[in-house]
């Protein structure tokens, strides 16, 4: 089984820390992802990652960065973390492209709060 | 402007009983459909995947069937359990755009005793 995990459920911070959540998967999989999920919207993805080191900005990307050093750690920084920001985050990863129907499999969440 | 609209939002029923929830797009190009269940406060799992050509795909009480012609598909739950209970989202993926997917907002279910 695939197994995507996630360094923290919850997680509280203060407007202007800098946030590291990680993300790493055990299937060697090529691509990982990083959405936020927020109350009426559907997930939006923040980044994306179709090989080590190389890094796509996604839909949302303005307040993050992120990390692939390894094939299995996909990292999701917020420079200075801000309310807005409180979300629920989700790592995802796949073996292939989407686009010939391969399976995203998906972290538990962490869900970060901003005060 | 590419979109994935779910219905209902929310959805009620008793355990036992049928239900069946939508999922109308505007994307295209179309490439594949997903149906996801995401279980309170967890990551989504998948539940079918259905590309072009197919138009119908069962996975235990769970079928999905899609219409490419009118752009809609549905979730069709049997004999539901309160295990069932859960967000489940429509996530249709581009055609030419392998990393880029539309997610729906999602349907949440609650089956009762």
């Amino acid at each position: 089984d695939v197994k995507v995990t996630q360094s923290s459920r919850y997680l509280v911070k203060r407007t202007g820390e800098k946030v590291f959540l990680e993300c790493v998967q055990d299937m060697d999989h090529e691509n990982m992802f990083w959405y936020r999920q927020d109350p009426g919207l559907g997930l939006r993805l923040i980044y994306f990652s179709y090989d080590v080191k190389m890094k796509e900005k996604g839909d949302i990307p303005e307040g993050y960065s992120v990390s692939r050093e390894k094939k299995e750690r996909f990292s999701l920084i917020l420079e200075s973390a801000s309310t807005n920001q409180t979300s629920m985050y989700l790592c995802a990863s796949s073996l292939i492209a989407g686009d010939l129907g391969e399976t995203q499999y998906f972290g538990p969440g962490t869900r970060l709060l901003v005060l | 402007k590419n979109q994935v609209e779910q219905s209902p939002q929310s959805l009620i029923i008793l355990e036992g009983k049928n239900c069946t929830l939508q999922c109308n797009y505007t994307v295209s190009p179309f490439s594949n459909l997903r149906w996801y269940k995401q279980d309170t406060g967890r990551g989504p799992v998948s539940l079918t995947i259905m590309t072009f050509s197919e138009n119908t795909k069962s996975n235990g009480r769970y079928t999905a069937t899609l219409d490419a012609d009118t752009k809609q598909s549905s979730l069709h739950i049997t004999a539901s359990q309160l295990s069932d209970s859960a967000s489940y989202i429509c996530v249709v993926s581009l055609g030419g755009e392998p990393y880029k997917y539309i997610f729906g907002t999602g349907t949440r279910l609650k089956v009762l005793a």
